[in-house]
């Protein structure tokens, strides 16, 4: 079945530095990369959608400057927390349609666990 | 806006029973739903889906049930085991838009 990596599964880093993580489709090409938060106990909150060769589209209240998108191939998204501070430690999940169609199944991949210090 | 929610937040089963996880969305145009699965520390995993133009749908021991007419979605799981403890979340889309969670029940399992 289709598969999306995410990369690292967990990471912490100092308040005030910036942190990437890496979503992969592994078998199957995705021309849109969604990029979730999921706060603890809470349901997932879509913050960008992520489209190859073109701008991330950012749902609101969600600073684009902050969470930088990058599409670069069919295969890879990125999400770059910049400047990060405590209030944005939570669980970031990456997720991608296996089909060419919005009425297919939307893979996950495994989070990644970020805690800002 | 329009949001998909849940009737219970959470839900305690014995081993061997038959679970039933319910989800009410508000989206009268959504065409598309899925349950999700998700373990501590996971992403969610892909169960079942079914479109608005059925009422069931069945799996390998999961069947969806979906009611349009009081806009209403359940997951059953027959012969529950204690791998069936998670979160589930249901989600819903309409034609080429994006998939809107549910706040998610917690089944747990006893054994």
């Amino acid at each position: 079945g289709a598969v999306v990596s995410q990369h690292p599964s967990w990471v912490i880093c100092k308040s005030g530095t910036s942190v990437k993580i890496e979503c992969r489709s592994l078998d199957f090409q995705a021309t849109t990369m969604f990029w979730y938060r999921q706060f603890p106990k809470q349901s997932l909150m879509l913050m960008a959608t992520s489209n190859e060769g073109s701008k991330a589209t950012y749902e609101q209240g969600v600073e684009k400057d902050k969470f930088l998108i990058n599409h670069a191939s069919l295969t890879l998204s990125t999400l770059t927390v910049t400047s990060a501070h405590p209030e944005d430690s939570s669980f970031y999940i990456c997720s991608a349609y296996s089909g060419i169609s919005y009425n297919s199944p939307l893979h996950f991949g495994n989070g990644t666990r970020l805690t800002v210090t | 806006g329009e949001s998909v929610g849940l009737h219970l937040p959470t839900l305690s089963v014995q081993e061997g029973d038959n679970s039933i996880i319910n989800c009410a969305y508000s989206n009268s145009a959504s065409d598309y739903f899925i349950w999700y699965k998700q373990e501590s520390g996971k992403g969610p995993q892909f169960i079942i889906d079914i479109r608005s133009n059925m009422d069931k749908r069945q799996g390998q021991r999961v069947t969806v049930l979906l009611n349009k007419t009081v806009k209403h979605l359940s997951l059953q799981i027959a012969a529950t085991q204690p791998g069936d403890s998670a979160v589930y979340f249901c989600a819903e889309s309409t034609s080429g838009s994006r998939l809107t969670f549910g706040e998610g029940t917690q089944l747990t399992v006893n054994p």
